[in-house]
């Protein structure tokens, strides 16, 4: 399968703890993007990068988010001191550089308890 | 900031009815939308897209859209649906990221 990948794609964590998923991206996708979707609504722009360069963060990536992406290639989102309002479905998203579409992920499912 | 809004946020039908959701954005400018399916358990697909041109535009499994500019509206449809569109739809709208609607369960039933 050469779409998007998450892994892991599920994480159960105890609130405090800090976790980390990755995204591998469709092969040469210059654009990586970071969604969050809760149950009942659609999801939500968290950041994008292009190559390495994180363009842009929402509003809603506070300061115990981080993101990455070093070469380009796959990136990480760590959530730091977890809360239970961090429950939800991270979905990384990628782009070709030549298409507006987006190919989406699995996504990995948070569950803080 | 864009917004979009999905009119339905569940259809119940029986097979060979026909499916229209709604969905209206907030942006005046050129806007490039989407509509993505997620069937039970998978992840988001792209169902169809408007960029530019004709205004109806025809996407995968006999899905198609309008796209009414004065409307603000990209309103998906299908004349006849079946079990397996079982799935939840989102209504999209692009400005280098996706601003989504918060869907639209829809339930075929046989």
């Amino acid at each position: 399968d050469t779409g998007v990948s998450q892994d892991p794609r599920h994480k159960i964590t105890k609130r405090g703890q800090n976790v980390t998923f990755r995204c591998d991206p469709i092969s040469e996708h210059n654009r990586l993007y970071w969604y969050r979707q809760t149950l009942g609504q659609g999801p939500e722009f968290l950041t994008y990068f292009q190559n390495e360069a994180q363009l842009e963060k929402s509003r809603l990536l506070s300061d115990r988010f981080s993101a990455e992406r070093p070469k380009g290639s796959f990136s990480t989102l760590e959530i730091q001191r977890t809360e239970q309002g961090d429950s939800a479905m991270y979905l990384c998203a990628s782009s070709p550089r030549t298409s507006l579409e987006q190919y989406f992920g699995p996504g990995t499912r948070l569950t803080v308890t | 900031a864009q917004s979009v809004s999905q009119h339905n946020h569940h259809v119940i039908l029986s097979e060979a009815a026909s499916l229209e959701l709604g969905c209206n954005y907030s942006y005046g400018g050129t806007v490039n939308l989407f509509w993505y399916v997620q069937y039970p358990g998978q992840h988001l697909q792209l169902l169809l897209k408007y960029f530019s041109g004709d205004p109806l535009v025809k996407g995968i499994k006999g899905f198609e859209a309008e796209f009414i500019k004065s409307k603000f509206s990209f309103n998906l449809r299908k004349p006849s649906v079946q079990w397996s569109d079982t799935a939840e739809y989102f209504c999209a709208v692009e400005d280098y990221k996706l601003s989504f609607g918060a869907g639209t369960t829809v339930t075929v039933r046989a």
